[in-house]
């Protein structure tokens, strides 16, 4: 298995158009996690799945994100009606369901809304 | 939601120089993670610690889990260039939030 890998690495979109990323987890991890990071910061939590049931979402996530993980095995964020502070890297991580598990994470795909 | 505040922000010093740097939460962890982070790269596990007190070491890091279990430190010991990133401490819980980071630049 290669780890976790996210596509597209990098997108350039104009405000107002949809965007989705993709994320393949480790294939024996059923948990998944998204998350948000701008510049120099810590990443922000977005949502987790276990297998294909999303457990939480961010209060801050706005409803033009959505998140889906269909047959538990890859997932998609998209984001609709982009926004300029929406530029930011957005990473995926999987893990086993074990409490205190490592997380590993994807490149991350980092997207610049002009 | 359990916060997470990590000191410095930032800290920019000389190869074998010393450092500290600081997590800590108003809440109690059950465990507790240290990432790293490179450039252009997903944070990469350093370490766990469950207990509190509890003291692990990797190479030239010591990593401190508080006695409450509200706070941790990591220490680094003769910093090298390759120690340069973003470090990052995390609830080692089902959700794992992430603290503010602290970024490392060690100079050669």
């Amino acid at each position: 298995d290669t780890g976790v890998s996210q596509d597209p690495r990098h997108k350039i979109t104009k405000r107002g158009q949809n965007v989705t990323f993709r994320c393949d987890p480790i294939s024996e991890h059923n948990r998944l996690y998204w998350y948000r990071q701008t510049l120099g910061q810590g990443p922000e939590f977005l949502t987790y799945f276990q297998n294909e049931a999303q457990l939480e979402k961010s209060r801050l996530l706005s409803d033009r994100f959505s998140a889906e993980r269909p047959k538990g095995s890859f997932s998609t964020l998209e984001i609709q009606r982009t926004e300029q502070g929406d530029s930011a890297m957005y990473l995926c991580a999987s893990s086993p369901e074990i409490r205190g598990a490592e997380l590993f994470f994807g490149e991350g795909s980092r997207l610049t809304v002009l | 939601t359990q916060l997470l505040e990590q000191s410095p922000q930032f800290l920019s010093i000389q190869e074998g120089e010393n450092l500290t740097v600081y997590c800590n939460s108003s809440s109690v962890f059950s465990s507790l993670q240290w990432y790293r982070q490179e450039p252009g790269e997903g944070p990469v596990l350093l370490v766990t610690v469950v207990t509190g007190g509890e003291v692990k070491k990797l190479k030239r890091l010591t990593f401190q889990f508080g006695d409450a279990r509200k706070d941790s430190s990591l220490h680094i010991t003769a910093a090298q260039p390759g120690d340069t990133g973003l470090y990052l401490c995390t609830s080692g819980t089902y959700k794992y939030i992430f603290g503010t980071g602290t970024r490392l630049k060690v100079l050669a």
